[in-house]
C-alpha cells in the first residue's frame, strides 16, 4: 500500500510564475490535509478537503492561493504569481476519515523555491 | 488560540545517552497530543500519541506523558541510538467541525554521535 505521494519533491519558480504542487492520498483516503513549512518554523495547517469540497481554508492566504480535490486524480494546491516569501515545504496529508480518532498520514513534501 | 512550544535544537547527544525533548502547549479543552519524527528526505511519521490526562504514549522505546497539570507532553528514551537521528515535531489536534486540526511545534533536530 502504497504511501502519500507528492510531486514534485523540489520546484523552481521565478517569482511572478505559477506553482501547482500535487498530492495523492493513500488508496481509501478521501480527506486531504495542506500544510506550510516555512524555514526554522513548525507546519501550519493551511487547507482541509474532501472529494469535490474544501471543508475547512482557514490557514490558507485570501489571494494567490487555491486548493481543489476533484472526484478523480490527485489534490492540487496553486499558487498563483509566486513571491520569494512563499519558498517554503509544503505537506500534504490524507486519513480515511475526518473524525478525532483517524491519523493523519504524511507526503515528503514538496520544497518550494521561488527565486 | 492553540499552540505548542518545544525546546530548541539541534540537540546532539552520544548514542545510549538519555533523550528528554521538551513541550508544553496551550488549548482550550482536552486535546490529543502527539510526536511526530522526520527523518531525512521523508515526510512525518507518527511516533506516539495521548488522547487524555495522564495517558503515556510508547512506541520504538520513545515515551510521552500528557500532563494536564503542567500542559506538558515530553518525550524521552532511556538509550538513543544512531538511527534516532531525526527531527522531532510535538502537535496537539483539537476536533473541530468533525474532523481534527493539527497545530505542530517547530522542531527539534536530534543528532545521535557514534
Amino acid at each position: 500500500n502504497a504511501g502519500v505521494m507528492q510531486n514534485p519533491r523540489h520546484l523552481v519558480r521565478r517569482r511572478g510564475q505559477e506553482a501547482r504542487l500535487r498530492c495523492s492520498p493513500m488508496k481509501g483516503h478521501s480527506h486531504v490535509y495542506w500544510y506550510r513549512q516555512l524555514p526554522e518554523e513548525g507546519l501550519k495547517f493551511m487547507v482541509y478537503l474532501q472529494k469535490e469540497n474544501i471543508i475547512d481554508e482557514s490557514g490558507m492566504p485570501k489571494e494567490r492561493f487555491s486548493a481543489e480535490f476533484p472526484k478523480e486524480g490527485p489534490s492540487i494546491l496553486r499558487i498563483q504569481q509566486v513571491v520569494r516569501g512563499d519558498s517554503a515545504a509544503y505537506f500534504c496529508a490524507s486519513s480515511p476519515g475526518g473524525g478525532h480518532n483517524y491519523e493523519q498520514y504524511f507526503g515528503p513534501g514538496t520544497r518550494l523555491t521561488v527565486t | 488560540g492553540n499552540s505548542v512550544t518545544q525546546m530548541e535544537g539541534p540537540v546532539t547527544l552520544s548514542e545510549e545517552a538519555f533523550l528528554t525533548i521538551n513541550c508544553t502547549y496551550t488549548a482550550t479543552g482536552y486535546p490529543s497530543l502527539f510526536w511526530y519524527v522526520q527523518y531525512p528526505g521523508e515526510g512525518l511519521q507518527l511516533l506516539l500519541k495521548a488522547t487524555k490526562a495522564d495517558d503515556k504514549g510508547s512506541n520504538k522505546g520513545f515515551e510521552a506523558t500528557y500532563r494536564k497539570e503542567t500542559t506538558s507532553f515530553h518525550l524521552e528514551k532511556g538509550s538513543v541510538q544512531v538511527s534516532d537521528s531525526a527531527v522531532y515535531f510535538c502537535a496537539l489536534s483539537r476536533g473541530s467541525g468533525g474532523y481534527q486540526k493539527v497545530t505542530f511545534g517547530t522542531g527539534t533536530k536530534l543528532q545521535v554521535i557514534p
